[in-house]
């Protein structure tokens, strides 16, 4: 089956304590991002890549480190996490071929908890 | 990309259409308009996309404006599974490719 994995689903962790989100997709797909969502702010994207060792900053990047060293894996470090980031976080992918941007796949998403 | 509009809520009864509306008037003209919906915190599933013709698939279908500055995704016989929030994102292939959410409309469907 076609889809994004992201792990864990839940996470509580404290202040200073680095950790980091796992995304994986099986489509083959070219792009991926992350997205942080809030209470009456939407999606706010966060890191995203184009390729394989091509990232790029999105919206709020602050606070938040990304690699891309395979294709499938996008993970989302947090080196000094602080309680401001506690928030509901997507990883999406797609694949990023012609003209007509393709539509993103989300992941089930990752509660994350700082105390 | 250019920023949409949608009002923040809509209701409609289960077994009716439900019509949600969606301004882009600085859409460009080689900007796509997508609709995404999004169940309690589950992750946003696609739902349609076009350019500037309407559109049709087996979960909805889309009206796109002659002049392209608004849109609206109808669900034609709205259930209390449709109950979400909807996206409309207007967006171009390549570059960066930061698509804006925004709010969406929240549509509860009630029995």
């Amino acid at each position: 089956e076609a889809q994004v994995t992201q792990n864990p689903r839940y996470l509580i962790t404290v202040t200073g304590k680095k950790l980091t989100v796992t995304c994986s997709q099986n489509m083959n797909h070219e792009y991926m991002s992350w997205y942080r969502q809030d209470p009456g702010l939407g999606l706010r994207q966060i890191y995203y890549s184009m390729n394989v060792e091509v990232t790029d900053k999105g919206d709020v990047p602050e606070g938040y480190k990304v690699s891309r060293k395979e294709k499938r894996n996008f993970p989302l470090i947090l080196e000094s996490p602080s309680p401001n980031q506690t928030s509901l976080y997507f990883c999406a992918s797609r694949r990023d071929v012609g003209r007509v941007p393709s539509p993103l796949h989300f992941g089930n998403g990752t509660r994350l908890t700082v105390t | 990309d250019a920023k949409t509009t949608q009002p923040p809520s809509m209701d409609c009864a289960e077994g009716r259409a439900a019509n949600l509306p969606c301004n882009h008037s600085t859409i460009s003209g080689n900007e796509y308009v997508y609709w995404y919906r999004q169940i309690h915190s589950q992750g946003p599933q696609y739902i349609i996309h076009g350019l500037k013709n309407n559109e049709t698939n087996e979960m909805a279908s889309l009206i796109i404006t002659e002049d392209r500055k608004s849109s609206t995704l109808i669900l034609p016989h709205a259930t209390l599974r449709d109950t979400a929030v909807y996206y409309c994102i207007v967006t171009s292939s390549g570059g960066s490719y930061i698509p804006t959410f925004g709010r969406g409309t929240s549509l509860i469907v009630h029995p």
